[in-house]
């Protein structure tokens, strides 16, 4: 199963949005609605802040959100803040009992 | 509240194995996969397997396949996952994490596993 494609960087000033993709395929992405996207601080422990595509854990602000068409998921940060820097990671459901992760995006707060 | 509390540091030779715990408190630890993920320096996470804590039943990941096993104690509540053959592109942070909803709900603290002579 190969890794998820996710751009290596991504920016925004504060307050702006910001979004960015994951590409999969047929068998993960496309396939099941399964997406779940992860943020990790340097140091850290990622957490969860989307899953089933588009579904919020609680205490997660809604700033986050989450979206998919056909094989390509997106995250999106609005009203970016300070603390949103990060690197964030997309994972899906790959079918046959695997799953798989995406290769990483960092964020920058300008 | 949920926690999952991971063993710590190792340092292993080239050819040795590791095996590294998960203890998990504030649900029924029967009810949820325990999957590992690890994390090589510097770069992106990679699922390594699960385990259905109430039945044992594994899934691996084919590259871990043969070298890779992931058991459980009911009793204390705690997963283990242990990798053998290690070799230095093996040096790691290796996660455990709770499976929901085909999401990785909470996370251990990391277990850093260094190989080297």
């Amino acid at each position: 199963q190969s890794a998820l494609t996710q751009p290596p960087s991504a920016s925004g000033s504060p307050g702006q949005s910001v979004t960015f993709s994951c590409t999969g395929t047929s068998s993960d992405i496309g396939g099941y609605n399964y997406v779940s996207w992860y943020q990790q601080h340097p140091g850290k422990a990622p957490k969860l802040m989307i899953y089933g595509v588009n579904k919020r854990p609680s205490g997660v602000p809604d700033r986050f959100s989450g979206s998919k068409s056909g094989s390509t998921a997106s995250l999106t940060v609005s009203g970016l803040q300070a603390e949103d820097e990060a690197d964030y990671y997309c994972a899906s459901y790959g079918g046959n009992n695997n799953y798989v992760f995406g290769t990483g995006t960092k964020v920058t707060v300008l | 509240q949920v926690q999952l509390v991971q063993s710590g540091a190792e340092v292993r030779e080239p050819g040795a194995s590791m095996k590294v715990s998960c203890k998990a408190s504030g649900y029924t630890f029967t009810d949820y996969y325990i999957h590992w993920v690890r994390q090589a320096p510097g770069q992106g996470l990679e699922w390594m397997g699960r385990i259905y804590p109430n039945t044992a039943g594994t899934d691996y990941a084919q590259k871990f396949q043969g070298r890779v096993t992931v058991t459980r104690d009911t009793s204390i509540s705690t997963a283990y996952m242990e990798l053998n053959n290690l070799r230095p592109d093996d040096t790691a942070v290796y996660y455990c994490a709770r499976g929901h909803n085909y999401a990785y709900d909470y996370w251990g603290q990391g277990t850093l596993v260094t190989v080297s002579s």
